[in-house]
Parts: C-alpha cells; structure tokens; sequence
C-alpha cells in the first residue's frame, strides 16, 4: 500500500473557489511536498514543506502539516481553470534511504 | 538547461523483449529515481539511487534492473517485458534526496 494518501480523489469547482486537497501518511518523515501534474506529464514541484514546520505559503498555495495526526493539506486559493491539474503529495521518510514516496493524488477540475 | 531527459518518449514491445530507459541529468545532483505511473494512479517507486555508485529497490522492484551508469546517467532495465508493465515511466533527480525532485517528461511503453 502507498505511503500516501490523498482525498477526495478527484474535486470539482468553480474558478474563484478554494480547492483544499488532504494527504495521509503512515511513517515519520524528513518533509512532504507537493508536485503538480498537467495531463500526464513530467511532474512539477510546487511547496516542500519540512517536518519541523507546521504551515507555508507560496503565492496562492498554502499548506499545512501535522506530524501528530500524519496529515497535510494543500489549499489552491482564487482558483483558475489553468489550475486544473492532478495534485500528488509525496513524503521524504524519515530513514536512512532517500526514498520519496508519492501518494494516489487528488484529480482537481476548475470549471471557468 | 535540459533538466532530466528520458529516452524514447515513446516504445512498444512484444512480450519477452528486452529494452532499456535511459535517463540523464545535467543539474549535478545526486540522487536519482524511477517511478511507474499505471492510468488514474500515482506514481509509484521502482528503483532510487541515493548517490553514485548505489542503487536501491523501492516498491515496485520485481522485473526491473537498473544502472547508475555515472552521475549523469540512471538507466531502467526490463529483461524480458510483461503486459503488467506497460505504463508510463517517470525518471527524477533531486540535489541529495531531501529536497524538491525534477522530473523528465517520461516513457509511455505499452507491451502487447
């Protein structure tokens, strides 16, 4: 089973709404980030987000963190239709490899 | 600036071949990867190398061999190609495994 998972799987709204993605995961990590997918290709980075930190902000990103509850969630604020994409977290472990683990994604939809 | 390339972008095989992926970075960084990504599904992680000269087995090991030819270069290796893997084949790079990873545009491989 994945080290990450996101919900909901795919999301729907209107250009100007908030989208707010949530990613589980089961083992301490070093950091979780979250990467950006048009159309099935090469995947973007967008905000990494340490295990030490509890909230971030990147433009119109804003991610939070709770190592207590093994969860972070990314919130799209203002959205565009240029946003509809697939959101993947991924989780740095905290080990001694250098694995990063991707979640399922959240499939997001931004109706103009 | 190419980031990471993949090659070919696109292969079809018959069951039973073999073929090789190739990948290389020109950003210098150390840790390399490479991901499988099914239709619908995230990315999940086959093979990592931590640094030049190691390679390591992630979670979805079984019918692939890899190389780290240099610290350019991170092949993909299938010895005899199966039906189950035809897939969408992702490599990354990342400066020393704890920070953000780039991603080629990756490898649509349909075996028949």
């Amino acid at each position: 089973s994945q080290q990450g998972e996101e919900d909901p799987q795919a999301l729907s709204i209107q250009e100007g709404e908030n989208a707010t993605m949530n990613c589980s995961y089961k083992t301490s990590i070093n950091n979780l980030q979250w990467y950006r997918q048009n159309s099935g290709r090469g995947l973007v980075h967008l905000i990494l987000i340490r295990s030490n930190e509890r909230e971030k902000h990147s433009g119109r990103l804003r991610v939070t963190l709770d190592t207590s509850k093994k969860s972070s969630s990314l919130l799209i604020t203002a959205s565009r239709a240029a946003d509809t994409a697939s959101y993947f977290c991924a989780t740095d472990l905290m080990d001694s490899s250098y694995k990063l683990i991707f979640g399922s994604g959240t499939r997001l939809l931004v109706r103009p | 600036n190419a980031g990471v390339t993949q090659t070919p972008k696109f292969q079809v095989l018959k069951t039973g071949q073999s073929m090789t992926l190739q990948c290389a970075q020109d950003m210098n960084h150390n840790s390399m990867y490479w991901y499988r990504q099914d239709p619908g599904m995230g990315l999940r992680l086959i093979y990592y190398s931590a640094s030049e000269g190691t390679t390591d087995k992630g979670e979805v090991p079984n019918g692939y061999n890899v190389s780290r030819l240099n610290k350019r270069e991170f092949s993909l290796r299938l010895e005899s190609a199966a039906p189950s893997q035809t897939s969408v084949y992702f490599c990354a790079s990342s400066e020393r495994g704890r920070t953000e990873a780039f991603f080629g545009q990756g490898t649509r491989l349909t075996v028949v």
